[in-house]
């Protein structure tokens, strides 16, 4: 099957930085990839769709300032938290589109980000 | 708009015994697909079972069946023979399509039900 990678798979850093996390398909092309973001026994929740070579697309309520997405391959989106607070600690997770496959959705194994 | 709910926020069952999840939705969007996710502690999503709205039966996948019942706008996992392995949270999803077919891409999850399995 389809293999999404997420990189780094854990990260703890200091409250004012910014971090990084990728998102990559490995073996397909995702036009779309989207990041959701899930607390401790809760929901995941959709932060944005991000589309290749274009804007991502926020959902109500999400900073686009502070957590910024760029798509810029088509095996390739980023996210970056960028002036991070222990309130952006949180468990993000993506996932890519595979239109070439039935339009199925593979999930990556997740970034468990912790600012101290 | 769509909307899951999953009512069960913790589910205990005996091991090799059946337990049912609860899922319930709401949309407006005239097809739609129906999906189940399990989340073990490690945190990577685990595809279940997929139901299409037009789908005639009930889906299947070895031990998960999906009870998908569209005019009470339901759709149920069933994990019959339950093992330890299965001790895991669980997430309801939807995915709607539009007027013609094409998929909108974004999952709405339900909040989840945590599944303990005792030996």
């Amino acid at each position: 099957g389809a293999v999404v990678s997420q990189h780094p798979s854990w990260v703890i850093c200091k409250s004012g930085t910014s971090v990084k996390i990728e998102c990559r398909s490995l073996d397909f092309q995702a036009t779309t990839m989207f990041w959701y973001r899930q607390f401790p026994k809760q929901s995941l929740m959709l932060m944005a769709t991000s589309n290749e070579g274009s804007k991502a697309t926020y959902e109500q309520g999400v900073e686009k300032d502070k957590f910024l997405i760029n798509h810029a391959s088509l095996t390739l989106s980023t996210l970056t938290v960028t002036s991070a607070h222990p309130e952006d600690s949180s468990f993000y997770i993506c996932s890519a589109r595979d239109r070439g496959h039935g339009d199925e959705q593979y999930f990556g194994p997740g970034t468990r980000l912790t600012v101290t | 708009a769509q909307k899951i709910t999953q009512t069960q926020p913790g589910m205990f069952v005996q091991e090799k015994e059946a337990v049912t999840l609860d899922c319930t939705y709401d949309t407006s969007d005239p097809s739609y697909g129906l999906f189940w996710y399990k989340q073990p502690s490690s945190g990577e999503m685990i595809f279940l079972i997929y139901q299409g709205s037009y789908d005639q039966q009930n889906a299947t996948e070895g031990r998960y069946s999906l009870n998908f019942q569209k005019a009470r706008k339901s759709a149920n996992l069933v994990i019959s023979a339950s093992q330890l392995g299965d001790s895991a949270m669980y997430f309801c999803a939807m995915r709607g399509r539009n007027a013609g077919g094409t998929s909108y891409g974004k999952l709405t999850f339900g909040q989840g039900t945590i599944l303990t399995v005792h030996p």
